[in-house]
């Protein structure tokens, strides 16, 4: 069965600074995608970013980037130049072809942007 | 605007009132699904639909009934709520089946009393 870890429940971050969110997986499947989605206080839940299994180049979109390692089974999300706007849930969810193609997410990092 | 909407945002209710909580999507998506939040479990998947008039049960389908007859629409009925179905709701779309981004809407907030 596919399983999401997210291993930093909060974490705080400068404005301004980078930062990075952990996410690993674990699949058997060789056909899979990764994703990233942002969930503020108001509660809607954003995507960000996708990362698909066969990509060869790391996904990037705008401020955010993903540090895609598949040996190492990690989709870690890297936020450059934080903004108070950042505070947030962050969940890291995989989808798999399979098994009502439903996104199975992590328990989430709630990062806090301070000045 | 490409969008995913839900209705109501917010619904208290009773014990046993039937209810419905509305999805639509305006992109022309194939594949829509319903999820709940809850703290510390995540989100988990309830129903899912493929295609209009094709639908299936995701990991906690007891409770819920679902219907695609239109394309656009995915609504979500509790026949019967009980205590534990309240919970924050998702409905989502996607282009199709596949590995390609799900596009969420803006929740609904549902307690049972």
């Amino acid at each position: 069965a596919q399983k999401i870890t997210q291993t930093q429940p909060g974490m705080f971050v400068q404005e301004k600074e980078a930062v990075t969110l952990d996410c690993t997986y674990d699949t058997s499947d060789p056909s899979y995608g990764l994703f990233w989605y942002k969930q503020p206080s108001s509660g809607e839940m954003i995507f960000l970013i996708y990362q698909g299994s066969y990509d060869q180049q790391n996904a990037t979109e705008g401020r955010y980037s993903l540090n895609f390692q598949k040996a190492r089974k990690s989709a870690n999300l890297v936020i450059s130049a934080s903004q108070l706007g950042d505070s947030a849930m962050y969940f890291c969810a995989m989808r798999l072809t399979g098994g009502g193609n439903k996104l199975t997410f992590g328990t989430g990092t709630q990062l806090k942007v301070e000045l | 605007e490409a969008q995913v909407t839900q209705n109501p945002r917010y619904l208290i209710t009773v014990t046993g009132k039937k209810l419905t909580v509305t999805c639509s999507q305006n992109m022309n998506h194939e594949y829509m699904s319903w999820y709940r939040q809850d703290p510390g479990l995540g989100l988990r998947q309830i129903y899912y639909s493929m295609n209009v008039e094709v639908t299936d049960k995701g990991d906690v389908p007891e409770g819920y009934k679902v219907s695609r007859k239109e394309k656009r629409n995915f609504p979500l009925i509790l026949e019967s709520p009980s205590p534990n179905q309240t919970s924050l709701y998702f409905c989502a779309s996607s282009l199709r089946t596949g590995i390609y981004e799900q596009y969420f809407g803006p929740g609904t907030r549902l307690t049972v009393t």
